[in-house]
């Protein structure tokens, strides 16, 4: 267990909806990333935020967006649904002491939209 | 584009072999470069981590190897047992600014460990 939460488990929802997937970083931790993983793209970075401020920026859709509150957790949002977005959503955490490098990932959140 | 590049995409081996697994990059701002094990079902997990001051690390059974100026890295998991069997990825990522290490991975090696 990494200690990095991540609801819901499961998603199903129709093309043209939104969703929120909420994750919740390892205590102490400042840092949470978003990741997508598909099958053809592989794991991909979307986004990261760093105690509240988006701090880096990668292949994330405008139809994505993500923020971080002040008890430290993440909410990934993910709107006009299409096919392709149906994916494995994790999150990862980090940035304790000196150990800012390492990552610790979560369970991930199953989105399929049909 | 920023790619890491992973072979071979499946491995099969004995039970007590030792399955070698590499990988390729070509930015030279890489500069953290971890493992990562993912079980069916589950989210990678980290299992070690190399910074390219140093050539080869070990933590129990599995050792990266390093090869800065070849551009390479690889892990090698010793007595390889059927527990292992997973996907294996490789990945890196540049220090972009005061905490963002946002990862780059391979596309996935899946292991398995015969009996």
């Amino acid at each position: 267990d990494s200690g990095v939460t991540q609801t819901p488990k499961h998603l199903i929802t129709a093309t043209g909806q939104r969703v929120t997937l909420r994750c919740s970083p390892r205590s102490g931790d400042l840092s949470v990333y978003w990741y997508q993983q598909s099958l053809d793209q592989g794991l991909q970075f979307l986004i990261q935020y760093y105690n509240g401020e988006e701090r880096a920026k990668g292949n994330i859709l405008e139809r994505f967006s993500a923020q971080q509150f002040p008890d430290l957790h993440s909410e990934l949002n993910l709107s006009s649904l299409e096919l392709g977005d149906s994916a494995l959503y994790f999150c990862a955490s980090s940035f304790t002491g000196t150990s800012s490098y390492e990552q610790y990932f979560g369970p991930g959140t199953r989105l399929t939209v049909t | 584009q920023q790619q890491v590049k992973q072979s071979p995409q499946s491995l099969i081996v004995q039970k007590g072999g030792i399955p070698i697994i590499n990988c390729a990059y070509e930015n030279t701002a890489f500069d953290y470069f971890p493992w990562y094990q993912q079980f069916p079902g589950k989210g990678p997990a980290l299992l070690i981590a190399i910074r390219p001051d140093v050539s080869e690390k070990k933590e129990g059974r599995f050792t990266i190897s390093f090869n800065k100026s070849a551009k390479q890295f690889s892990l090698h998991i010793m007595d390889s047992q059927p527990g292992d069997s997973a996907t294996y990825f490789c990945a890196a990522s540049p220090y972009s600014g005061a905490g963002s290490y946002q990862l780059t991975f391979g596309k996935g090696t899946k292991l398995s460990v015969i009996p």
